[in-house]
């Protein structure tokens, strides 16, 4: 059974850090493309950030380039998020999707909530 | 304000069929075949319907059907059933640097 499970969301000022973490089972997580997508609060859905299963390329919307690094550890079967200068607006439940190939996700983890607030 | 256009809300009844529409652009419905619809009861993580415009993962009812013409793309889920309450969302492949686009979702109530 494929499983998601992201951890690491939580409570942060502006300007600050958050890093998420996504624990992958169930497939062969070095074989795949990844993806966070994000949910704010009673909002629709937001493509975050791909990556590649080798890791060597990466994709970004363009409202968090600059601040938000995509990466993965295939010998842990884990994806990450590190999130820095994070604003008001970054505050939503994040999702680990897999990816079929660049354009759809077909498996979901339930979600980690980062709230940026002072 | 989202990228791909869907209406805010749809119900039918039991049994009955009803459409989800997402009208998108040259840049992304109307360029690849590449157009996904997720399911999403409250509370919950999405899940995937349809992919690559008409194909269904395992594991999905063929109730559920989806369709492309020029820059909108369709979601069809014929004889409703009160599960099938939730909000959808289509998405699609882009030319822009942001790879994928979704539609600001529609809520679908079963009366």
């Amino acid at each position: 059974e494929v499983q998601l499970v992201e951890s690491g969301g939580g409570l942060v000022q502006p300007g600050g850090s958050l890093r998420l973490s996504c624990l992958a089972s169930g497939f062969t997580f070095s074989t795949y493309n990844m993806n966070w997508v994000r949910q704010a609060p009673g909002k629709g859905l937001e493509w975050v950030s791909y990556i590649t299963s080798s890791s060597t390329t990466t994709y970004y919307t363009d409202s968090v380039k600059g601040r938000f690094t995509i990466s993965r550890d295939n010998a842990k079967n884990s994806l990450y998020l590190q999130m820095n200068s994070l604003r008001d607006e970054d505050t939503a439940v994040y999702y680990c999707a897999r990816g079929v190939g660049a354009r759809a996700f077909d498996y979901w983890g339930q979600g980690t909530l980062v709230t940026v607030s002072s | 304000q989202s990228a791909l256009t869907q209406p805010a809300s749809v119900s039918g009844s039991p049994g009955q069929s009803i459409t989800i529409s997402c009208t998108g652009t040259t840049s992304d419905v109307g360029a690849y075949n590449f157009v996904s619809w997720y399911q999403q009861p409250p509370g919950k993580a999405p899940k995937l319907m349809i992919y690559d415009v008409s194909n269904r993962p395992s594991g999905v009812s063929n109730r559920f059907s989806g369709s492309k013409s020029g820059n909108t793309a369709s979601l069809t889920i014929s004889g409703l059933q009160a599960e099938d309450e939730a909000d959808y969302y289509c998405s699609s492949y882009t030319t822009s640097t942001t790879k994928v686009v979704f539609g600001g979702g529609t809520k679908l109530t079963v009366l």
